[in-house]
């Protein structure tokens, strides 16, 4: 069965303190990992797609890297502002449409 | 920047009754989406539609639920007779031929 698991469940950062978020999954063929962030009472918000092992993309402060049976969200130097629950999500090459979601985790920069 | 837009963002229904949750996906996307994410709990696939059908759902998308296409901007969502565990908040989601799903920010439905 194709599933995502998420660690640390919460956590909890100085603002400029630097750490990584953690995705580990199971699918029959990987089409494509997904990270999302999503900020309470809202949707989930696109943040990067990753489609091979070895494959790395960066966007202000986040940067995500793949492997064959994980993925990192790399947090440097946060701000009060990343605080969020961030997603990570599979598609699976068995399925075209369907997007298996993470339970995420829970992050809190503080000032 | 185009986004998808959801209403309304609070329903509140009576258990047996009919809801109908209403999605504007972004204008160009061709692949529409229903997820539901129970308080507490995972984002669940429901269902995906494409050219005016059905492509794939999910176990928890039994009989009660259905989709359409009404119109060309619209999508719906109908519960034909909800119970108290459909209460959660329901996501819209679209895609054009690129794989990003882009979500709106939900109907919270409240079976009371």
């Amino acid at each position: 069965e194709d599933q995502v698991t998420q660690s640390p469940e919460a956590l909890r950062l100085q603002e400029g303190e630097s750490s990584s978020l953690n995705c580990s999954y199971t699918v029959s063929g990987l089409r494509g990992l997904f990270w999302y962030r999503q900020d309470p009472g809202k949707g989930p918000e696109f943040l990067f797609t990753l489609y091979s092992a070895g494959e790395e993309k960066e966007k202000e402060r986040l940067k995500a890297t793949l492997t064959k049976k994980e993925s990192f969200l790399h947090i440097t130097a946060p701000k009060p502002e990343d605080s969020a629950t961030y997603l990570c999500a599979v598609q699976a090459k068995t399925s075209y449409d369907k997007v298996i979601f993470g339970p995420g985790t829970s992050l809190s920069v503080i000032p | 920047e185009p986004e998808v837009t959801q209403t309304p963002s609070h329903q509140v229904t009576q258990m047996g009754q009919e809801v109908i949750l209403r999605c504007v996906p972004i204008s160009n996307h061709l692949y529409f989406y229903w997820y539901r994410q129970i308080l507490g709990q995972k984002v669940e696939f429901l269902v995906s539609f494409y050219n005016n059908e059905i492509s794939e759902k999910s176990e928890i998308f039994d009989d009660q639920f259905s989709v359409e296409r009404p119109d060309g901007s619209n999508f719906t969502l109908k519960i034909r007779s909800t119970k108290l565990e459909d209460s959660a908040m329901y996501f819209c989601a679209s895609r054009n031929d690129r794989a990003v799903q882009h979500f709106g920010d939900g109907t919270r439905l409240s079976i009371l």
